[in-house]
């Protein structure tokens, strides 16, 4: 099972909301991976969870939380968005460490920031 | 950031046609990825590349890696409807947290 899932699909929020997107994997990977994909763009890095630690903060603005409550969930935590943040949020997840491991991404959420 | 050369950006082909498609970078990875991404869906792995020269195939996909650790390709072949969508590259460094390095996708179109 190479499943990744994410919720919701789809979320529209103003930009005083707090929302929160959410993934979940059991493939019992350890590390775990938001990106950000613009349209007809490749995905862009924003954080990276290893052993339920961020080890990566690709310099994401602080409306952005990240959160690895354990070893196969990742939220996304959202405050105060802007509408440039409208975007396709995607989350992967694969084997920590150095090695050639594939990252797996799910289906991702569709954000609209009104 | 960085992001690899992939060619071409689009490719309207007709259903039965082979397809290539290429990426370049000007430093070496460890690893090649190829995803395919269709509209609303997130990256589906495709073919994974571990060592330069290596050839793999998934039915009628076809991927390399490059001898020099800087390139790789994908053929389609007799491609079909259902092949339409985005097709990545990615190069992926071991030391470096396995971070995956993108190519700006290749964009195909296939005419029944």
């Amino acid at each position: 099972d190479t499943e990744v899932t994410q919720t919701p699909k789809h979320l529209v929020m103003g930009m005083t909301n707090k929302k929160s997107l959410k993934c979940e994997q059991h493939m019992g990977h350890r590390a775990m991976y938001w990106y950000k994909q613009k349209a007809k763009k490749p995905p862009e890095l924003m954080f990276v969870y290893s052993y339920e630690k961020l080890s990566i903060n690709e310099s994401v603005p602080s409306r952005f939380s990240p959160e690895c409550p354990n070893s196969s969930l990742l939220n996304l935590h959202l405050h105060a968005l802007q509408p440039e943040d409208s975007a396709l949020y995607l989350c992967a997840s694969s084997q920590p460490g150095q090695g050639g491991y594939e990252q797996y991404f799910g289906p991702g959420t569709r954000l609209t920031v009104t | 950031g960085q992001q690899l050369n992939q060619s071409p950006q689009s490719m309207f082909i007709q259903e039965g046609e082979d397809v290539s498609m290429n990426c370049t970078s000007s430093s070496i990875f460890n690893t090649w990825l190829w995803y395919k991404q269709e509209p609303g869906e997130g990256p589906v792995l495709l073919i994974a590349l571990y060592k330069a020269g290596e050839l793999t195939s998934n039915g009628r996909l076809t991927a390399q890696f490059g001898i020099t650790r800087k390139d790789s390709f994908l053929n389609i072949s007799a491609s079909i409807p259902s092949d339409v969508g985005i097709y990545f590259c990615a190069g992926q460094l071991w030391n470096a947290g396995n971070m995956l390095t993108f190519g700006g996708g290749t964009r195909l179109m296939v005419k029944p």
